[in-house]
């Protein structure tokens, strides 16, 4: 099993529409999560942290279930730009100090 | 916000020759920075960290002769791709977490192609 697994999608979308990705991942001793985009032939970059708490920021909402050992961003009213892939990634999975990345869910948002 | 600069941002080198790539964390220090490598299509994949003043840990199936890692100082790594093959043409990118906080930094990557 994967340390971090994720729909690899593709996830094509309209603008406006409301779509949301899921995330698993094996460790439960894992310690900090993230949500990061990464936009064809560029370098990753932070999206979000995920928080036990759940937490939002604008039009993205993520949220972290310890329990189930399960993530999930949620982008409201999509637009064109968000078109990307997204990453879930966990500090701490499969070993110390590490941060580990799941392979991605592609979106493509479409006029 | 933090920087991580990589260096080059793209190289093409011949068969049997090897491949310097730097990391510089810019305005922070860096005691661990990671070194990823991304095939297209695919997922980052761990390659190993980097520990500043003592050896590298490496991933299960990374050859650690061939991918050499040195971390001198605290803002700088360097991964070496040593006698490189076509098979070693991937995107490799290195990242680097500040002291006390969750987020890590990525350099923008080094495009190796190996002809």
């Amino acid at each position: 099993r994967k340390e971090v697994e994720q729909d690899p999608g593709p996830f094509n979308v309209p603008e406006g529409a409301t779509v949301a990705f899921n995330c698993t991942y094996s460790n439960s001793a894992s310690q900090s999560f993230f949500w990061y985009r990464q936009d064809c032939r560029k370098e990753p970059k932070l999206l979000m942290s995920v928080y036990s708490s759940g937490n939002e920021d604008g039009r993205f909402t993520a949220q972290l279930n310890r329990a189930s050992q399960y993530i999930s961003l949620l982008i409201r009213d999509s637009k064109l730009s968000d078109s990307a892939t997204y990453l879930c990634v966990v500090f701490g999975a499969g070993g110390y100090n590490k941060l580990i990345f799941g392979a991605g869910t592609r979106l493509a948002v479409h006029p | 916000g933090a920087v991580v600069s990589q260096h080059p941002s793209r190289v093409i080198c011949k068969s049997g020759t090897s491949v310097k790539i730097e990391c510089r964390s810019l305005d922070f220090q860096a005691t661990t920075m990671f070194w990823y490598r991304q095939f297209p299509k695919q997922s980052l994949m761990l390659m190993a960290t980097s520990n500043e003043g003592s050896k590298a840990t490496y991933e299960q199936g990374v050859e650690k002769d061939k991918f050499l890692i040195n971390h001198a100082s605290l803002t700088l790594s360097t991964l070496t791709v040593t006698s490189a093959h076509p098979e070693d043409s991937s995107f490799y990118i290195c990242s680097a977490r500040t002291q006390g906080g969750g987020e890590a930094f990525f350099g923008q990557g080094t495009r190796l192609t190996v002809v």
